[in-house]
């Protein structure tokens, strides 16, 4: 059965530093694969979305992710946190290429100045 | 454009007793999603609507659950009766067909003592 692990429950990074969330998928055939965000009082937001093609994809607030079929993973990344990314970040894979979404656990970021 | 509205935002009841809680779409989208969140695990696919009729509802606990949308326009999830482990955050979440992304609300907390 497809799967994503998300095995960072809690991140504490200093403002300004880079930031590097881990997502791991276990899917039979070429996933879809995503990143949302849910601040604080707002619902999920859609980061950045893998389908094919170029295995970095680029996404909105400076945030990055890239696909590596060999580790089954699609980890986020971005090179500079600010306070305002203080959110709950979840890593999706789309089952059987459909908008059926499998999340992971999700992963709280907490951001010091 | 509005987005995915969501209502209510919070609802505490006593074991027991019923909730309905209702999710507006994005106009247009005829694909709609209700998933749940419990506390501390991941967000789960609950069921699936393409319009009016539901395309999977694999994700529904039990048939205390009861989820409609007449008209292929709102959507309802009725808990009947509501026991503890109903507790948790419902998203709702809509996108047009063949999008490949959802458009989530900020979610109903649901509080069952």
């Amino acid at each position: 059965a497809q799967s994503v692990t998300q095995p960072d429950i809690h991140i504490t990074v200093s403002e300004g530093a880079s930031l590097e969330l881990r997502c791991n998928y276990s899917y039979g055939a070429t996933p879809y694969l995503f990143w949302y965000v849910q601040s604080p009082g707002q619902g999920l937001q859609l980061l950045l979305k893998y389908f094919s093609g170029d295995t970095l994809v680029q996404g909105i607030k400076g945030f990055e992710a890239e696909f590596k079929r060999s580790q089954s993973s699609f980890n986020l990344r971005k090179p500079s946190v600010h306070w305002s990314d203080a959110a709950e970040y979840f890593c999706a894979v789309g089952e059987d290429n459909t908008d059926k979404l499998i999340f992971g656990t999700g992963t709280r970021l907490q951001v010091f100045p | 454009e509005a987005g995915v509205t969501q209502f209510p935002s919070h609802s505490v009841i006593e074991k027991g007793q019923t909730v309905t809680l209702r999710c507006d779409p994005i106009s247009g989208h005829d694909n709609l999603y209700w998933y749940r969140r419990v506390m501390g695990k991941e967000i789960k696919f609950l069921l699936h609507f393409v319009k009016e009729s539901k395309q999977d509802e694999s994700g529904m606990p039990n048939n205390r659950f009861l989820a409609e949308r007449t008209g292929g326009t709102y959507s309802t999830l009725k808990v009947q009766p509501a026991e503890l482990e109903d507790s948790g955050v419902y998203f709702c979440a809509s996108s047009p067909l063949g999008a490949g992304e959802l458009f989530f609300g900020e979610g109903s907390r649901l509080t069952v003592l």
